[in-house]
């Protein structure tokens, strides 16, 4: 099956700065890849996500890009604030038999100091 | 996306009680829903594939005795721990997939700890 390796595990950075995160997945078939931010207590919320027919997408301070043939894809997050602070998660799904089952990494806990 | 409540969100139980969780979608029909289990600082585990009028589908390493899981109608799923113990304390959580399909969207959660 799918295995999603997601780092840092913990990230802290100055507001204002950037930050980016990492993911490699395992399934080349893999085709859909959406990042989730989950407050403390909450539920995961869709931040952004890509398809694999696409290298990069942006959304005002937030981009994803995708690297199809290494088989790893970032989360960048330009101008931190102090709100930003969460967990991360990304996932990868639609992989070998069409799975719509989405493949979680670990969490990368973001930490933005004022 | 799709709205998905689940319910109860905190619910603190005694030991070998039995506890109930429920999922529902209000906007669309949902014939799958999927059920996690996080624990603190972890990330989310899929514990078994719901299925509307038809037997769940569990993971490897899921006790399906233990965790019953109903899906009688389009909008709603239910999860119940059986005789529950300190050790199934968890966030459990729902999701259903989006009408394009590979989005997922969450419920609430539920805060289940066993005294």
């Amino acid at each position: 099956g799918e295995n999603v390796e997601q780092h840092p595990s913990t990230l802290s950075v100055q507001e204002g700065d950037s930050a980016v995160i990492k993911c490699t997945y395992s399934d080349s078939a893999s085709n859909y890849f959406p990042w989730y931010k989950q407050e403390l207590g909450k539920r995961p919320q869709l931040i952004i996500d890509i398809r694999s027919n696409v290298g990069e997408k942006k959304d005002q301070r937030i981009a994803v890009t995708l690297n199809k043939t290494a088989k790893h894809f970032s989360l960048h997050i330009t101008e931190t604030q102090p709100e930003d602070s969460a967990v991360y998660f990304c996932a990868a799904s639609g992989g070998t038999g069409g799975s719509y089952i989405p493949t979680f990494g670990r969490g990368t806990s973001l930490i933005v100091h004022p | 996306g799709a709205v998905v409540s689940q319910h109860p969100s905190r619910v603190i139980c005694k030991s070998g009680t039995s506890v109930k969780i429920e999922c529902r979608s209000l906007d669309f029909q949902a014939t799958t829903m999927f059920w996690y289990r996080q624990f603190p600082k972890q990330s989310l585990m899929l514990m078994a594939t719901s299925n509307e009028g038809s037997k769940a589908t569990y993971e490897q390493g899921v006790e399906k005795d233990k965790f019953l899981i109903n899906h009688a109608s389009l909008t709603l799923s239910t999860l119940t721990v059986t005789s529950a113990h300190p050790e199934d304390s968890s966030f459990y959580i729902c999701s259903v997939p989006g009408t394009g399909f590979p989005e997922a969207f969450f419920g609430q959660g539920t805060r289940l700890t066993v005294v």
